[in-house]
């Protein structure tokens, strides 16, 4: 079956820590790719996205992420993470024939201590 | 903006009771999907629609069904309510973009629970 894992459950790091959030997948063929973050209390929203090109790609509030198509990955980054990253991270992976579902992650907790 | 907008944000029904829960969204998407979202388990599609009157089963549909008269709405139905089906549910609207899954865009959520 088509899955998406998250290899880390929870992280916790210090303000201006690096941040590195896991993410692989075991579709074939071509894929397009998300990260999406939850706030506490709040809705999900997308962080970043990609569909081809460039497969290192920026998203917002200083978020980036590698596609790594030999790995079938697609990691989080952040160089500098701060208290207002606090919140929960989740990939997801949509195939080019499952009419237009994404499949997600289990969900990466991060805790970023001031 | 993209509005997609749940009925209800919290519910609390008895085992056994029927539950509606219902989704609309105001941009035209195509696509409407209902999720739950537990603890450690990430999000778990239970149904989705690419068009009007039409539906395709998730990873976990059994106990649900739903219902796309228009294309703005998608309702979730829980015929007979269980304590298993407490959960967070989550809508969502996309347009495929390229011929692929394009964007999701969610709803603020239903935390339903069955006592």
């Amino acid at each position: 079956a088509q899955s998406v894992s998250q290899h880390n459950h929870h992280v916790i790091l210090s303000e201006a820590a690096s941040l590195e959030l896991g993410c692989n997948y075991s579709y074939g063929g071509t894929v397009n790719l998300f990260w999406y973050v939850q706030y506490p209390g709040q809705h999900l929203q997308l962080l970043l996205k990609y569909f081809s090109g460039d497969p290192l790609v920026k998203g917002i509030k200083g978020f980036e992420a590698e596609f790594i198509k030999s790995k079938f990955s697609f990691n989080l980054r952040k160089p500098s993470v701060q208290w207002s990253d606090t919140a929960e991270y989740f990939c997801a992976v949509g195939s080019y024939n499952q009419g237009g579902k994404l499949i997600f992650g289990q969900g990466t907790e991060l805790s970023v201590k001031p | 903006d993209v509005k997609v907008t749940q009925s209800s944000r919290y519910l609390v029904k008895r085992t056994g009771e029927k539950v509606f829960l219902e989704c609309v969204q105001d941009m035209d998407h195509e696509n409407m999907f209902w999720y739950r979202q537990d603890p450690g388990l990430g999000l778990r599609l239970i149904y989705f629609s690419y068009d009007v009157k039409m539906k395709e089963k998730g990873d976990i549909p059994e106990g649900y069904s739903v219902s796309r008269e228009k294309k703005e709405r998608f309702s979730l139905i829980l015929e007979s309510a269980s304590t298993n089906q407490t959960s967070m549910y989550l809508c969502a609207s996309s347009s495929t973009v390229r011929g692929g899954p394009g964007e999701l865009f969610f709803g603020e959520g239903s935390r339903l629970t069955v006592l």
